[in-house]
């Protein structure tokens, strides 16, 4: 089994959409949990962390951690095709652990 | 946030030559650097761990003669790919750990594309 899993997608929203993308994980080790964005032939680009069970909000992003159940959740409001990029979700003891990453496009 | 440089960013060389990829931190001092490789369509496999002023940790299935890292400052990190092969062609991309930041918290360089003729 892998430590995290994520749903490789493709995952296509209209322009304007709620969007969730959700990761497991099976490490109970894991401490902190992140999110990446990750643009095609770029290198990832840090969204989001968070360490605790609950909701951390950025702008139009909230990261959403619930330990109880090793669920991961990144939700996107009002989404822009500028969003249009793989999201990676990671969890992290002494090394960074990523999930497969979920290809999202968000349709004009 | 924190940036963090790789050169070159592409890079094409022949079968059996040697090339060595760049990572710097340019705005804070990381103690630990990381490497990693991926594959079209795929996630970020982890390679190697690189400590300052220490031999670096390998990820288990990655050869260390082949892929050697020297972390000689507090600002830079190198991967050598030795005696390239075409299989060893894939996006390099290297990470620097903020001690500043919280935890884990990982800044990525923009990756270097290899491609082995």
């Amino acid at each position: 089994q892998k430590e995290v899993e994520q749903d490789p997608g493709p995952l296509s929203v209209p322009e304007g959409a709620i969007v969730s993308l959700n990761c497991t994980y099976s490490n109970s080790a894991f401490q902190y949990f992140m999110w990446y964005r990750q643009y095609s032939r770029k290198g990832p680009e840090l969204l989001m962390y968070t360490y605790s069970s609950g909701n951390k909000e950025d702008g139009r992003f909230t990261a959403q951690v619930d330990k109880s159940s090793k669920y991961i959740s990144l939700f996107i409001r009002d989404s822009q095709p500028s969003d249009s990029a793989t999201y990676l979700c990671g969890g992290a003891t002494n090394k960074l652990i990523f999930g497969t990453g979920t290809l999202l496009a968000v349709q004009p | 946030g924190a940036v963090v440089s790789q050169h070159p960013s592409w890079v094409i060389c022949k079968s059996g030559t040697s090339v060595k990829i760049e990572c710097r931190s340019l705005d804070f001092q990381a103690t630990t650097m990381f490497w990693y490789r991926q594959f079209p369509k795929k996630s970020l496999m982890l390679m190697a761990t690189s400590n300052e002023g220490s031999k670096a940790t390998y990820e288990q299935g990655v050869e260390k003669d082949k892929f050697l890292i020297n972390h000689a400052s507090l600002t830079l990190s190198t991967l050598t790919v030795t005696s390239a092969h075409p299989e060893d062609s894939s996006f390099y991309i290297c990470s620097a750990r903020d001690p500043a930041g919280v935890g884990e918290t990982q800044y990525f360089g923009p990756g270097t594309r290899l491609l082995v003729l």
